[in-house]
């Protein structure tokens, strides 16, 4: 019992190298977020998709890129990777029912430094 | 447009003392509420929710919270504190219709709990 799974824990980049998040879910769940959370500022919506082959734009979707080819899994991409997007990144999902009573999964967290 | 304001960013008490967490929010319409807690190097996790039902809510590990309209809050409490308490707390507003896009998280607050 997974729920979701989000790879690597830990990484570190290079200005201008790019990286993609993994996140799978294996509770069937038609929504997928990514958020990035910085100190003090709670949690920032980068990227959302309601199934697959369907994304949107969140708040702060600047330098990244998604793609959800299949239910289970939501990737995120950092083409040119910049000190500002240092943060910890969180993947979420929840069923079609889930969004409107806020209950979202999240996964453990990925936690990106951009030297 | 809606927004959440959480009136602590620190709060420290003595184990086996009452904890109360504050959240004041704005919007133009009913909203849903809620709480996460995210303990250290962790996800979020669900603790309870307000949808327009009773306005005392119970949670999970002897939380709740009261919905009030008139002062607009929905503070988050527990009769006595736990050592596994500790952690960061997060409340949540949810957008009208509960779009896949619209929860805004207050900018937490941490729970120290003092032995």
């Amino acid at each position: 019992n997974a729920g979701v799974t989000q790879t690597p824990k830990f990484r570190i980049l290079k200005i201008g190298q790019s990286m993609t998040l993994q996140c799978t879910q294996d509770m069937n769940h038609n929504y997928m977020y990514w958020y990035r959370q910085d100190p003090g500022m709670g949690l920032k919506l980068i990227y959302y998709s309601v199934g697959a082959g369907i994304t949107d734009k969140g708040e702060v979707p600047n330098g990244y890129n998604v793609s959800r080819s299949t239910t289970e899994d939501f990737p995120l991409r950092l083409e040119l990777a910049a000190p500002s997007q240092t943060s910890v990144y969180f993947c979420a999902s929840s069923s079609s029912g889930g969004i409107n009573t806020g209950e979202l999964f999240f996964g453990e967290g990925s936690r990106l430094t951009v030297l | 447009a809606q927004s959440v304001t959480q009136l602590d960013s620190h709060v420290s008490v003595s184990e086996g003392t009452p904890v109360l967490l504050r959240c004041n929010y704005s919007s133009s319409y009913s909203p849903s509420l809620f709480w996460y807690v995210q303990h250290p190097n962790k996800g979020l996790q669900l603790l309870l929710k307000y949808t327009s039902a009773a306005t005392l809510v119970k949670g999970i590990n002897g939380f709740e919270a009261e919905f009030k309209k008139s002062e607009t809050s929905f503070h988050l409490t527990k009769p006595s504190a736990h050592m596994s308490d500790a952690a960061e707390y997060f409340c949540v507003v949810s957008g009208p219709g509960g779009g896949a896009d619209g929860l805004t998280f207050g900018k937490g607050t941490h729970l120290i709990i003092q032995p």
